[in-house]
């Protein structure tokens, strides 16, 4: 089966602590995302990789970083430094061009402690 | 900054009604614009995505109409059932593919 796998599940983290949110994808997209989703507001773009060994900042950067080492895999690390960092993370995928259709993963929900 | 307003963020229908979902953006530069679906505590499930290019997409009881100019779309949901219930997402792809999303409209049928 085609698709993007995100792990873990539900996820909690001390204050001080980083954390990895992992994400794989095995549709051979070459562009991938993270998202965040807060109650009452649409999803906002963390980071984004276009390609492997490349990324951007989104809208959001700030106390998150990622690696995009292989193709498949776009890994998230949130770090101290976010100040509030409970929310639900979503990763996607798509192909590169004009279609840009994205398909996401099922999220991992983070809860600060 | 590519702005998307999804109004209401919640409503009911009973069932057998016709569901109308509206999304608005305000830069009309725009690759494409995709309608997705999120059921609580899941991911984002694809629903129809519009070129830029296009006027609509159907995909069974689902259409998704686009009017660029107007920074305007349209979802409908021929005769809604309860499984409708869910929240439906908008979304613009703008410049590097990158997505700008509504809030959402909450929809819940009644049986």
């Amino acid at each position: 089966d085609g698709g993007i796998t995100q792990s873990p599940k539900y996820l909690f983290r001390k204050e001080g602590q980083n954390v990895t949110l992992s994400c794989e994808q095995n549709l051979n997209h070459d562009a991938m995302y993270w998202y965040r989703q807060d109650p009452g507001q649409g999803l906002r773009l963390i980071y984004y990789s276009q390609i492997v060994n490349d990324f951007q900042k989104g809208d959001i950067a700030e106390g998150y970083s990622v690696s995009r080492e292989k193709k498949e895999s776009f890994p998230l690390t949130v770090t101290s430094a976010q100040k509030n960092p409970t929310a639900f993370y979503l990763c996607a995928s798509s192909i590169q061009g004009a279609r840009n259709e994205q398909f996401f993963g099922p999220g991992t929900r983070l809860t600060v402690l | 900054k590519q702005e998307v307003t999804q109004i209401p963020a919640a409503l009911s229908v009973p069932e057998g009604e016709n569901l109308v979902l509206n999304c608005s953006f305000t830069d009309s530069a725009i690759y494409n614009l995709q309608w997705f679906r999120q059921d609580p505590g899941k991911g984002l499930t694809s629903l129809l995505l519009i070129q830029s290019s296009q006027r609509e997409q159907t995909s069974g009881r689902l259409n998704a109409s686009l009017d660029k100019s107007s920074g305007r779309s349209t979802l409908y949901i021929a005769a809604s059932q309860p499984g409708d219930s869910a929240t439906y997402l908008c979304a613009v792809s703008y410049v590097n593919n990158r997505l700008a999303f509504g809030k959402g409209n909450q929809v819940v049928v009644i049986p």
